[in-house]
């Protein structure tokens, strides 16, 4: 069974721009959610989807955001880059319960270098 | 504030040692508390899942405790590997917040 699929790798971007990332999560998971993950702040809750809706949000600015399709895939979207939005974004997926209750299967990460 | 601390903040132990890692939270209610082993530049990877009714779980050379009343959690290496080397990271759901609140974790280096 495929693991948790995370694109791109790796990416660089410049102050004021925007970035997408995706997450193909395992399947027949349901529950996607997303973490940042800096040397800073250690791994922070970004937001869970399920079903294609969002179910849970953790504190960070409307700037980013998300969003999850029919077959479970996932799309974050972080706009007006910031020097301090430099991090590793990690994608996890869930069976049935969902993020909060239930295994969480981790992506490899998205490293992402604002300029 | 809903918080969860780690200790230590690192860690270094010999090759078949050995060691416990610590976790102490403040989030009131939880729903449950996990612990994931994190290699450098790669996605956490879950070793326990406990609830407020659990105890002990273990997985393979993995133990962790959980003492819900004085709201602490040990994560207990047994015979460790070079491999252990890693961040090892406490994770609690917090209940009412609907949201998961991570600790900074344990950085842990097995030598030789």
């Amino acid at each position: 069974k495929a693991g948790v699929t995370q694109t791109p790798r790796y990416l660089i971007k410049t102050r004021g721009q925007q970035v997408t990332l995706s997450c193909s999560p395992i399947s027949g998971h349901r529950s996607v959610s997303w973490y940042q993950q800096t040397p800073g702040q250690g791994l922070q809750f970004l937001f869970e989807y399920f079903s294609e809706t969002q179910r849970n949000k953790g504190n960070f600015p409307g700037r980013f955001s998300g969003r999850q399709f029919s077959n479970s895939r996932s799309e974050m979207n972080v706009s007006t880059l910031e020097l301090g939005d430099s991090a590793l974004y990690l994608c996890a997926s869930s069976p049935v319960r969902g993020a909060l209750t239930g295994e969480l299967f981790f992506g490899e990460g998205s490293r992402l270098t604002v300029l | 504030k809903n918080q969860v601390e780690q200790s230590p903040q690192s860690l270094i132990i010999l090759e078949g040692k050995n060691c416990t890692l610590q976790c102490n939270y403040t989030v009131s209610p939880f729903s449950n508390l996990r612990w994931y082993k994190q290699d450098t530049g790669r996605g956490p990877v879950s070793l326990t899942i406990m609830t407020f009714s659990e105890n002990t779980k273990s997985n393979g050379r993995y133990t962790a405790t959980l003492d819900a009343d004085t709201k602490q959690s040990s994560l207990h290496i047994t015979a460790s590997q070079l491999s252990d080397s890693a961040s090892y990271i406490c994770v609690v759901s917090a209940l009412g917040y609907n949201k998961l609140i991570f600790g900074a974790g344990t950085r842990l280096a097995v030598h030789p």
